[in-house]
């Protein structure tokens, strides 16, 4: 089945832990993007990846970092977690970061920062 | 830069009845221009996009999209509401040869029995 999967899906940390979370998608995909929603925020990108080893700052960029050493893996890092980004994270890919091709979500982790 | 706006957090429609959530967009170039959907706890999933030539647009589960160049607007639209329906919905465009696609904040629709 042609999926897109975050790990963890619920986290509850603490200030300043480093923590990572997955993304994997199984389409042979090129592009993959970050995104956090907020209430009467909507979706915000954070970074995006045209392909392995290219990435691009999204809007909100600040506090966080991510790799593309495989195509089918695009990690998030949070390397010093702070309250504020407690939010809802999603992970997407679609063939091609041009164009109209839509977008393949996972279904999200929900992250507290206390 | 792009941009796009969905006028209406909230939308409610009696079941049976046609529906509209409204987008409108702005871009520099031309729009690639898409709907998505998203019921709780789950990720967003297409509905449908812009094809160009093609004012108004088929998609999943019966939906419907109006392109209106002169309004830049890209409603979405079904002319007989579902229960089912009731859920999140985001407008997203992304301009010819850029690589950023932008969200709208959503509109959350209620169909009501």
């Amino acid at each position: 089945e042609a999926q897109v999967t975050q790990n963890p899906r619920y986290l509850i940390t603490v200030t300043g832990k480093k923590l990572t979370v997955t993304c994997s998608q199984n389409m042979n995909h090129e592009y993959m993007s970050w995104y956090r929603q907020d209430p009467g925020l909507g979706l915000r990108q954070i970074y995006y990846s045209m392909n392995v080893e290219v990435t691009d700052k999204g809007d909100v960029p600040e506090g966080y970092k991510v790799s593309r050493k495989e195509k089918r893996n695009f990690p998030l890092i949070l390397e010093s977690p702070s309250p504020n980004q407690t939010s809802l994270y999603f992970c997407a890919s679609s063939l091609s970061g041009k164009g109209n091709q839509p977008q393949h979500f996972g279904d999200g982790t929900r992250l507290s920062i206390l | 830069a792009q941009s796009v706006a969905q006028p209406e957090d909230q939308v409610n429609v009696a079941e049976g009845n046609p529906l509209t959530v409204k987008c409108t967009y702005s871009v520099s170039g031309n729009p690639y221009l898409f709907w998505y959907v998203q019921y709780p706890n789950r990720g967003l999933q297409f509905l449908l996009k812009y094809i160009t030539g093609d004012n108004l647009v088929k998609g999943s589960y019966g939906f419907e999209a109006e392109f209106n160049k002169s309004q830049t607007s890209f409603h979405l639209k079904k002319p007989s509401a579902l229960v089912s329906d009731s859920a999140l919905y985001f407008c997203a465009v992304r301009d010819v040869g850029d690589d950023k696609i932008i969200f709208g904040k959503g509109t959350r629709l209620h169909i009501l029995p």
